[in-house]
């Protein structure tokens, strides 16, 4: 049974500082990982992709990836309020077949 | 460019009526998902098309529901004898390739 694990939070962060969003997956065969957004009553946007060990920036949104340690983070710099929404972690084995397991997310609340 | 369209936005429907839901993905996206968001839960992935084919129908809950694309565009989810338990948003989503899928705004189904 594939699994992609989040805390649920709520996580509270103060505006202007660094969110952390973490995410751990259970299958190994997994390729391709994103982060989506999801405003309360919204369908899910996608923020971040990241395909390869390491990290990748892209604007205020940094995506990291540890296959090793079957463990995906989002940080977002300069928070501000418009951030606060629920993040979903996604992840992908390839075949298509299977579509994209979420993750429950986290709430994420920035406070002015 | 236009995103993915879904229709209709609501749907309210008594138990045991059947119901069309439709997905018009990105132009050009050959790929096209179906996935159900219940209140409080996770995404659950129902059925992927590649064209218009779809190669494994087993994520779909249960033989009430079934799903079609035709022209390798528009496709529809449609669920026979509706029951409480169908009541979710029901997301659509498209990628070029298996990867980055981009959803669309959901079909919020309430069954009474």
């Amino acid at each position: 049974q594939k699994e992609v694990e989040q805390n649920s939070g709520p996580l509270s962060v103060p505006e202007g500082a660094i969110a952390s969003l973490n995410c751990t997956y259970s299958d190994r065969v997994s390729q391709s990982f994103f982060w989506y957004r999801q405003y309360s009553g919204k369908s899910p946007e996608l923020i971040m992709s990241i395909y390869s060990n390491g990290d990748k920036e892209d604007g205020r949104f940094t995506a990291q990836l540890n296959k090793a340690s079957q463990y995906v983070s989002l940080l977002i710099r300069d928070s501000q309020p418009s951030d606060s929404a629920t993040y979903l972690c996604a992840a992908y084995s390839g075949g298509g077949a299977d579509g994209l397991t979420f993750g429950k997310g986290t709430h994420l609340i920035i406070q002015p | 460019g236009a995103g993915v369209s879904q229709s209709p936005s609501n749907k309210v429907t008594e138990k045991g009526k059947d119901v069309e839901l439709r997905c018009d993905p990105i132009s050009g996206h050959t790929a096209l998902y179906w996935y159900r968001q219940s209140l409080g839960q996770g995404l659950e992935f129902l059925i992927y098309f590649q064209g218009n084919s779809a190669p494994d129908k087993s994520g779909l809950p249960s033989d009430r529901f079934s799903a079609e694309r035709t022209g390798g565009s528009v496709s529809t989810l449609t669920i026979q004898r509706t029951q409480q338990e169908d009541s979710a948003v029901y997301l659509c989503a498209s990628s070029l390739v298996s990867a980055e899928q981009y959803f669309g705004p959901g079909t919020r189904l309430t069954v009474t």
